[in-house]
């Protein structure tokens, strides 16, 4: 079963705007990652946050982290048509040792 | 270069015949595993290995097999496929450190059974 479910599952901006993907996961986890992917391609990782970190960031990448309310949330700034991708949250389970993976958010970034 | 490759990269084959997709990686990586991707449903883990012959169940892993004889490779197993196992599957790798840990994907094999 699908641990992590992303919000909105499509979003189209303009380049130059802020885009905000979330991310809701149901049981507890030892990390949160996120994921990119071009269309019909590997996945790509992104950024890690672990249970413990509220806040972290790469570049025009910042995560936030909400354990209380089982969330996260990526938000990529000043966002350019090479963002264009399908984005997925990864769950990191703590009594397990698989991954699940939500069905993502198709970003579309229009130039 | 550090990187997980898959072959084949495409395959059509028909109900019944047996078929496996390797999956190798050169980074060393005690993490692999393997995931199918469908329309709306993400990616769905089929099996995972913590080490050389350490394997254990994903979500979805029924009509599958897997074997980790070696570290770097994983490969997988579809002993009789039927048409609901078309789709795209992708294998991963990673090191294992304090349970935290990024995946690196292979390309993926897109895979039709007719």
């Amino acid at each position: 079963s699908q641990q992590g479910e992303e919000d909105p599952q499509a979003l189209s901006i303009q380049e130059g705007e802020n885009a905000t993907m979330n991310c809701s996961y149901k049981t507890s986890i030892n990390n949160l990652q996120w994921y990119r992917q071009n269309s019909g391609r590997g996945l790509v990782h992104l950024i890690l946050i672990r249970s413990n970190e509220r806040e972290k960031h790469s570049g025009r990448l910042r995560v936030t982290l909400d354990t209380s309310k089982k969330s996260s949330s990526l938000l990529i700034t000043a966002s350019r048509a090479a963002d264009t991708a399908s984005y997925f949250c990864a769950t990191g389970l703590r009594n397990n040792n698989d991954m699940r993976f939500g069905a993502g958010t198709r970003l579309t970034v229009k130039p | 270069e550090a990187q997980v490759t898959q072959n084949p990269r495409y395959l059509i084959t028909v109900t019944g015949k047996k078929l496996t997709v390797t999956c190798s990686q050169n980074m060393n990586h005690e993490y692999m595993s393997w995931y199918r991707q469908d329309p709306g449903l993400g990616l769905r883990q089929i099996y995972y290995s913590m080490n050389v012959e350490v394997t254990d169940k994903g979500d979805v892993p029924e009509g599958y097999k897997v074997s980790r004889k070696e570290k770097r490779n994983f490969p997988l197993i579809l002993e009789s496929p039927s048409p609901n196992q078309t789709s795209l599957y992708f294998c991963a790798s990673s090191f294992i450190a304090d349970l935290s840990y990024e995946q690196y994907f292979g390309p993926g094999t897109r895979l039709t059974v007719t």
